[in-house]
């Protein structure tokens, strides 16, 4: 099993419409978690950190469930602007600051 | 504020070419990483510094693959002699010690014909 998984897609979709990616990782003990995004030839930017209890940034919510190791991200409302592809990142290794193992990517197509 | 600055944008080389990548990390973070990014194995970490001391480089992929972090505001990843299975884009990465939220430089571009 690879450390982190994720549906590379692409997720079609229309404007204004919901989408969700989910990601699995394979190291129980991790304990931070992200999503990036990337855009196009363009370098990985943080779009946000996964709490245990779930957090919402606007239109994005990210929810972390430790029993199945999977992560999730719902964009609502999607605009053209949310086209890019979303990195699900997981550090495995508690206390260790370079340990980050990122996926490889979800892309998302958001059209007219 | 300037961000993670890397140079070149890119490159284009012919196999057995020695090649140099720069990074200039943020002023102030301490911790600095170099990644590969490529279609088939997606972003890959090859080795980081805390304090200019590398750390972890088990992602290195062979001795042909070397890097350096002489200062605090300065790094060069180095491929001699390159191959075409090199060809990728470099990611140079920085943080501070008491964050995890690493900000990536624009990428280098990397082509070995």
């Amino acid at each position: 099993r690879k450390e982190v998984e994720q549906d590379p897609g692409p997720f079609n979709v229309p404007e204004g419409a919901t989408v969700a990616f989910n990601c699995t990782y394979s190291n129980s003990a991790s304990q931070s978690f992200f999503w990036y995004r990337q855009d196009c030839r363009k370098e990985p930017k943080l779009l946000m950190s996964v709490y245990s209890s779930g957090n919402e940034d606007g239109r994005f919510t990210a929810q972390l469930n430790r029993a199945s190791q999977y992560i999730s991200l719902l964009i609502r409302d999607s605009k053209l602007s949310d086209s890019a592809t979303y990195l699900c990142v997981v550090n495995p290794t508690p206390g260790s600051q370079g340990n980050l193992i990122f996926g490889k990517g979800t892309k998302l197509s958001v059209k007219p | 504020d300037a961000g993670v600055i890397q140079s070149p944008r890119h490159e284009v080389t012919e196999m057995g070419q020695e090649v140099t990548l720069r990074c200039k990390p943020i002023s102030g973070h301490d911790y600095l990483f170099w990644y590969r990014q490529t279609m088939m194995r997606g972003l890959e970490l090859l080795i980081y510094f805390n304090n200019n001391v590398p750390i972890d480089d088990s992602g290195m992929p062979e001795d042909r693959f070397s890097a350096k972090m002489p200062n605090a505001s300065f790094s060069t990843l180095k491929i001699q002699p390159s191959e075409p299975r090199d060809s990728a884009v470099y990611f140079c990465a920085s943080t501070a010690g008491t964050r995890r939220l690493q900000a990536f430089g624009s990428g280098t571009r990397l082509t070995v014909v």
